[in-house]
């Protein structure tokens, strides 16, 4: 079965600055795709990014992108500027390519910006 | 321009007592699926539906029971309501194809007493 693990409950990050969360998965196939979403205090879930495992670039959005270590198994998210409005819970997905496809997250890393 | 919509938003329960929470979709989407979420657990896969007439279970489905009624409508019913699960439920779709995003309804506050 596929997991997702965030190692980190929470982190913390001056207004600003940057900020990497962690995230590693564990899988046996080579067909999938990663996620990592934002839950505001609203608990409204909102993509953030995504990356498909069988393209070597890291993914890019702005101000987030993607650490994607395929042989690891890592999965990181960078925010670079951080601003107050990305303050919140961060998930990270996974999603198998065959089959049902079922959408599996991670613990979640809960992100505090100082101001 | 409703997505995926959740009923009911709250929801306070009796041990025992047992309820539905409902589930639909407006998207035409093929995958449906059903989350709890509790502190420090993320969201866990209580059981989720690639297609119309089909559920698998997920990580957390003992207590549970669910029904794909139709493409739109996904429901998850707890026949014996137990303190344990006490959670925010979160109902979610997308279309087939791995790289979709995934929409998420906007969660139900579930307390069980």
């Amino acid at each position: 079965a596929q997991t997702v693990t965030q190692s980190q409950p929470e982190m913390s990050v001056q207004e600003a600055e940057t900020v990497t969360l962690s995230c590693t998965y564990d899988t046996s196939e080579s067909d999938y795709y990663l996620f990592w979403y934002k839950q505001p205090p609203s608990r409204q879930m909102i993509l953030v990014i995504r990356q498909e495992a069988y393209k070597q670039q890291n993914a890019t959005e702005n101000r987030f992108s993607v650490n994607f270590q395929k042989a690891a198994k890592s999965f990181s998210l960078k925010i670079s500027d951080s601003q107050l409005g990305d303050a919140a819970m961060y998930f990270c997905a996974y999603r198998s390519g065959q089959g049902a496809q079922k959408l599996v997250f991670g613990q979640g890393t809960r992100l505090t910006i100082n101001p | 321009n409703a997505g995926v919509t959740q009923t009911p938003k709250f929801q306070v329960l009796k041990t025992g007592q047992s309820m539905t929470l409902q589930c639909a979709q407006d998207m035409n989407h093929n995958s449906m699926y059903w989350y709890r979420q509790d502190p420090g657990m993320g969201l866990r896969l209580i059981y989720y539906s690639a297609s119309e007439g089909t559920t698998d279970k997920g990580e957390v489905p003992n207590g549970y029971n669910v029904s794909r009624l139709n493409k739109r409508e996904f429901s998850l019913r707890l026949e014996s309501a137990a303190p344990s699960q006490t959670s925010v439920y979160f109902c979610a779709s997308s279309t087939t194809g791995g790289y979709t995003e995934a929409f998420f309804g906007q969660g139900t506050r579930l307390t069980v007493v």
